[in-house]
């Protein structure tokens, strides 16, 4: 049962600090998506990957946000240095694009990571 | 940038029918979608939408009006394990890819 896989599943820092989290998509698929999810401002795109190339990253604060892909099957998000303001559940989700298609039509969503900057 | 407003929270009997209404404000409309998400899980795809009319599938349906700029999603025969957050969202064309804008998320609680 193919699924995409997120690490650690909780995290908990101190501000300041800095914070990687990593996704492994679903072996073959070619897209990868991180939103962050809270309650105030539920779930937002923060980035996107296809063939592990940035194709938008414009969700994201780029003074402290960074995200890559070193090889198809990882994924990064990483923050430096982190705020009590960025404490929420990040999500990586992964969908095949085909080539005879112009887009994917399902994500598919790892289980997140819970992140709380005090 | 997309608006999307969905209800906050419905609340149904075990084996009744709850529709979900979703309503956008968007240009460069390139599909709807529902998702379902359980508490403290990630969420899970359930159905598409990208010309007008009613797609089915099993107890779920999912309606689109583009003129409208509208949707629902349709829960029929609801079970105790459908209480849940529905997510609607909002695919744009953009330069840079497609990308998917989320509404709140309704709450949806089934009452035995």
């Amino acid at each position: 049962d193919a699924r995409v896989t997120q690490t650690p599943r909780d995290k908990v820092t101190e501000m300041g600090q800095e914070v990687t989290m990593r996704c492994q998509p679903i072996l073959g698929h070619n897209t990868v998506f991180w939103y962050r999810q809270t309650m105030m401002q539920g779930l937002e795109l923060l980035a996107y990957f296809r063939n592990r190339a940035p194709l938008d990253d414009s969700g994201m604060p780029k003074d402290r946000f960074s995200a890559e892909m070193p090889d198809a099957t990882l994924a990064t998000l990483k923050i430096q240095p982190s705020e009590p303001r960025d404490s929420a559940v990040y999500f990586c989700a992964s969908g095949l694009r085909k080539a005879s298609a112009d887009m994917i039509n399902e994500q598919f969503f790892g289980p997140g990571t819970r992140l709380t900057v005090l | 940038g997309q608006n999307i407003d969905q209800p906050t929270e419905m609340t149904a009997t075990e084996g009744a029918i709850v529709q979900i209404n979703c309503t956008y404000q968007t240009s460069g409309f390139n599909g709807l979608f529902w998702y379902q998400q359980h508490a403290g899980e990630a969420p899970t795809f359930l159905s598409y939408n990208v010309l007008d009319g009613l797609e089915e599938k099993g107890r779920f349906s999912s309606f689109l009006s583009r003129s409208k700029g509208y949707s629902y999603l349709l829960l029929k025969e609801l079970q105790m394990k459908d209480s849940a957050s529905y997510l609607c969202a909002v695919r744009v064309f953009k330069a840079a890819g497609n990308k998917l804008t989320f509404g709140g998320g309704t709450r949806v609680l089934v009452k035995p």
